[in-house]
């Protein structure tokens, strides 16, 4: 199974500032194929999980911009700029390189203060 | 608009079954994959089974695989979980999600149901 390490698993900012959320992957998310299978969803207080990022950089429809994912191979990073109170909930990367299992990370809880 | 309704959840006691269905509207349902997905209370993500679009590879976690079973039914715009020999680790809000691109080429979800609650106690 592909295991995915997120860092840290909270944060307490203030509103404006930046977030940054890692996710580590136990091995490469890089297909053959040249795709990288890496995904970040947001889930709201008692919401069911929302797309935010897929295929590590590419902002899902409606989404601001200032949500943005980078990396490549096994590190990635989702950054929130100017966090604002809609974006409190808990992140989850997520990868489909290699399933069964499809595999999150686990969670990082964001706080606005 | 796409939208994913699930239902059928309840609670039932160790060893029993119980099937979940999840209702879906909006999209051409017999064109895309879909999954569960089940996040226990207070817990994580965890990803439990998909199916493809014509219902012809399906795919498990080993925590249900040979317990559970997951089916649609294309005429109903409808996917199915038979849930067998529950355990009380099998508690948790089951969510339904759609498969993003259609046809066969990913597996990431784009829309998720708001859950239906499996609670397994005696």
């Amino acid at each position: 199974d592909v295991l995915m390490t997120q860092t840290p698993l909270s944060l307490s900012l203030t509103p404006g500032q930046t977030a940054s959320i890692s996710c580590k992957s136990s091995q490469s998310l890089r297909h053959s194929d040249g795709k990288t299978y890496m995904y970040w969803y947001l889930q709201r207080p008692g919401q069911p999980p929302q797309l935010l990022i897929y295929e590590v950089s590419k902002r899902f429809s409606g989404v601001p911009d200032r949500f943005s994912g980078s990396g490549s191979g096994t590190e990635f990073t989702l950054k929130i700029s100017r966090v604002e109170a809609e974006d409190v909930g808990v992140y989850y990367c997520m990868q489909t390189v290699q399933l069964p299992p499809i595999t999150f990370g686990q969670g990082t809880r964001l706080e606005i203060k | 608009q796409v939208h994913l309704v699930e239902s059928g959840g309840g609670v039932v006691q160790p060893g029993r079954s119980l099937r979940i269905s999840c209702a879906a509207s909006g999209f051409s349902f017999s064109n895309y994959g879909m999954h569960w997905v089940r996040q226990a209370p207070g817990k994580g993500l965890e990803w439990v089974a998909v199916i493809w679009y014509d219902g012809n590879n399906k795919y498990y976690a080993d925590s249900v695989r040979g317990r559970f079973t997951i089916s649609r039914d294309n005429s109903k715009n409808t996917l199915y979980l038979q849930m067998n020999s529950l355990r009380a680790e099998d508690t948790a809000v089951y969510y339904c999600a759609k498969i993003a691109v259609p046809g066969i080429y990913d597996y990431y979800m784009d829309v998720w149901g708001k859950g239906t609650t499996v609670a397994v106690s005696s």
